[in-house]
């Protein structure tokens, strides 16, 4: 498996407005793209996924779209709260292999 | 959804000693386990591969003998840090996926600190 180790970028977003977090992905023999939230001294968290025949899933509150001509996913949350604050990866992987090839990670602020 | 259990969630020992950390799936069995390490403002780094019954797999760079992986049972793996150094300070987490290769579960992470 691979990971980057980068300083995260960082994404400051008003209470209540919509967060748009970015990730480009690798491997294009990946076929299943996932987004974690890491709170501070915790693991991550499953937010939410999508196999590459698709093209967007809607969860409550977030949205993911994945672009496989560009190797690019998003995830959109909606009406962004104070308890969004943490740090969202984004990992691919496909059928063949249990490990996880993961993104360089995006701190959400959120501004009161 | 599945739970993934890590103990313990911290703990502080001394320069040149082991440290035990152990990942557990509490329902559900798990024949591969995900060892990862994470430095402050970073992505989670995979370490090794945790197969019950079977060596573990470690990724380049990692040492195999400074850090010992047993996965004893369906349920459990451990992470043993020997003869641990002030750099070896990171906080581990471990994964299992339920079923295939999806959908994996993270435990809650270890905060290791070596004085």
């Amino acid at each position: 498996g691979e990971s980057v180790g980068l300083h995260l970028p960082t994404l400051s977003v008003q209470e209540g407005d919509n967060s748009i977090i970015n990730c480009a992905y690798s491997n294009s023999a990946s076929d299943y793209f996932i987004w974690y939230k890491q709170e501070s001294g915790k693991g991550p968290q499953f937010i939410i996924d999508i196999r590459s025949n698709m093209d967007k899933r809607q969860g409550q509150r977030v949205t993911v779209l994945l672009n496989k001509t560009v190797k690019h996913l998003s995830l959109q949350i909606a009406a962004t709260q104070p308890g969004d604050s943490a740090v969202y990866f984004c990992a691919e992987n496909n059928e063949s292999n249990y490990q996880l090839i993961w993104g360089a990670g995006t701190k959400l602020i959120i501004k009161p | 959804g599945a739970v993934v259990s890590q103990h313990p969630s911290w703990v502080i020992c001394k320069s040149g000693t082991s440290v035990k950390i152990e990942c557990r799936s509490l329902d559900f069995q798990a024949t591969t386990m995900f060892w990862y390490r994470q430095f402050p403002k970073q992505s989670l780094m995979l370490m090794a591969t945790s197969n019950e019954g079977s060596k573990a797999t470690y990724e380049q760079g990692v040492e195999k003998d400074k850090f010992l992986i047993n996965h004893a049972s369906l349920t459990l793996s451990t992470l043993t840090v020997t003869s641990a150094h002030p750099e070896d300070s990171s906080f581990y987490i471990c994964s299992a996926p339920p079923a295939g290769p999806y959908e994996q579960y993270f435990g809650p992470g270890t905060r290791l600190t070596v004085t």
